[in-house]
């Protein structure tokens, strides 16, 4: 069974605060690491896909690392806003052509202004 | 707003019933996913459609079934509900079936089964 891991499961940081998360996830016949930001009472938004170890994204405040031979990737947010307060999930992709997704059970980031 | 639609929003229904949920995927995009979400789990892959045909298949139950038709949108049957059933069902959709496209959620259905 392929399973996915975030820690920590919770965080509660001040606004400005810069802050990380990991995903663990099993490295044999890796294909693919997803990202997504899920508000509350809103569904999972894309924040990045990840395939080559040593690949690095950014967007705006938040950016992401991937290290597929020892499994794991960390996500980043710098200078955190109450905005920022969500799940963070991360999923592994095995497939092939499919894009069956293994997700983790998130890390919920509560910024408190 | 992700242009990915799905209805109803929320269902309430008996043990033993049958419910259909509908999700019409982004213009454009060719693959539909369905997920569970339990109060328990985390998001749990079903199945996975790519125009017209069934392409991965997760831990979906046999009472479970979909189909996704010629104008790309889809169908996730649920029969014989339990109240085990009862979870927040999403549907995604991806332009292609690779496991590097993005997949974009649509806003969910709550399903309670009483």
């Amino acid at each position: 069974i392929l399973n996915v891991e975030q820690s920590p499961q919770s965080l509660h940081v001040q606004e400005g605060d810069s802050t990380n998360f990991t995903c663990s996830f099993p490295s044999s016949n890796f294909y693919a690491l997803h990202w997504y930001r899920w508000e509350t009472a809103k569904s999972p938004e894309a924040l990045f896909v990840m395939t080559l170890n040593g690949d690095e994204k950014k967007k705006g405040r938040i950016s992401a690392t991937l290290n597929t031979k020892e499994g794991y990737s960390y996500l980043y947010i710098k200078g955190s806003q109450p905005e920022d307060s969500a799940t963070y999930l991360c999923a592994s992709n095995y497939g092939g052509a499919t894009n069956k997704l293994i997700f983790g059970t998130g890390t919920l980031l509560a910024v408190q202004p | 707003d992700s242009g990915v639609t799905q209805t109803p929003k929320h269902l309430i229904t008996a043990t033993g019933q049958r419910v259909t949920l509908r999700c019409s995927p982004r213009s454009g995009d060719l693959s539909v996913y369905w997920y569970q979400q339990s109060l328990d789990q985390g998001l749990q892959f079903l199945i996975q459609y790519y125009n017209g045909e069934e392409r991965a298949k997760g831990n979906i139950l046999e009472r479970f079934s979909a189909q996704q038709f010629p104008d790309l949108h889809s169908e996730l049957n649920l029969s014989s509900l339990e109240l085990g059933d009862s979870a927040l069902y999403f549907c995604a959709s991806s332009v292609a079936a690779g496991g590097f496209y993005e997949q974009y959620f649509g806003p969910g259905t709550r399903l309670t089964v009483t």
